[in-house]
């Protein structure tokens, strides 16, 4: 069955870039929409944005100023690039797929990784 | 953005209660509602999709449901590892929001 890693920094300085790579093992991303989701104590569950595994892209408009995802079909994995981060970016930050059919939903989920933004 | 508002945002209950959770949007959402269980330091699970539809594996005595304006998530008969943290999701309209969550703890 798919699995979903997130793996990268857990500690990035104000002003600079996330960057975070979600590697999927057990099925190929072909076929598939695969998003970023964070989870924050003061904000709670956020949608980030997602791409399709042609490139296809969507963002929230919150974020899309400063989010780019990118897919590696590959290395069957898919990134997410966000820059000028502040302490309000710290978070847990979790790779999904999205189930598409008319109707939407994610699964599976990576484990999530924290993201501390600090000097 | 759909704002998900969901009640209550704590609930106490013993092992064999029947629950249920209720998530209203601010507008209207078709079907387009999903449940998810999160454990504390886990990532959240899928355990409904599109408002009813059991995902495989999630035991029978989770359900939804929706009536009017409103979804609401049962458990019938609650068991000690179902304790934890319940969110709504709407995937109606981008960007998809979630609901603030629900804590069931035990009494």
């Amino acid at each position: 069955q798919v699995q979903l890693q997130e793996s990268g920094p857990g500690l990035v300085r104000p002003s600079e870039t996330l960057s975070l790579t979600c590697s999927v093992s057990g099925g190929s991303i072909h076929g598939y929409y695969w998003s970023w989701i964070r989870q924050s104590p003061g904000k709670g569950l956020e949608w980030i944005g997602y791409i399709y595994y042609s490139g296809g892209t969507e963002y929230n408009p919150s974020l899309k100023s400063r989010v780019t995802i990118s897919v590696d079909m590959s290395k069957n994995l898919f990134s997410l690039n966000l820059t000028s981060v502040t302490a309000a970016d710290t978070a847990v930050y979790y790779c999904a797929r999205e189930r598409n059919f008319g109707e939407t939903w994610f699964d599976p989920w990576g484990q999530g990784t924290l993201v501390i933004v600090s000097s | 953005d759909i704002q998900m508002t969901q009640s209550p945002a704590s609930l106490s209950a013993s092992v064999g209660d029947r629950v249920t959770i209720t998530c209203r949007p601010s507008q209207t959402i078709s079907t387009y509602l999903n449940w998810y269980q999160q454990k504390p330091g886990k990532a959240p699970k899928l355990l409904i999709y599109a408002t009813s539809k059991l995902q495989n594996g999630v035991p029978s005595r989770f359900s939804g449901s929706a009536s009017g304006a409103a979804f609401t998530l049962t458990i019938s008969s609650l068991q000690p590892e179902d304790f934890a943290t319940f969110y709504c999701q709407q995937t109606y309209r981008s960007p998809y929001t979630f609901g603030q969550g629900t804590k069931l703890e035990l009494k």
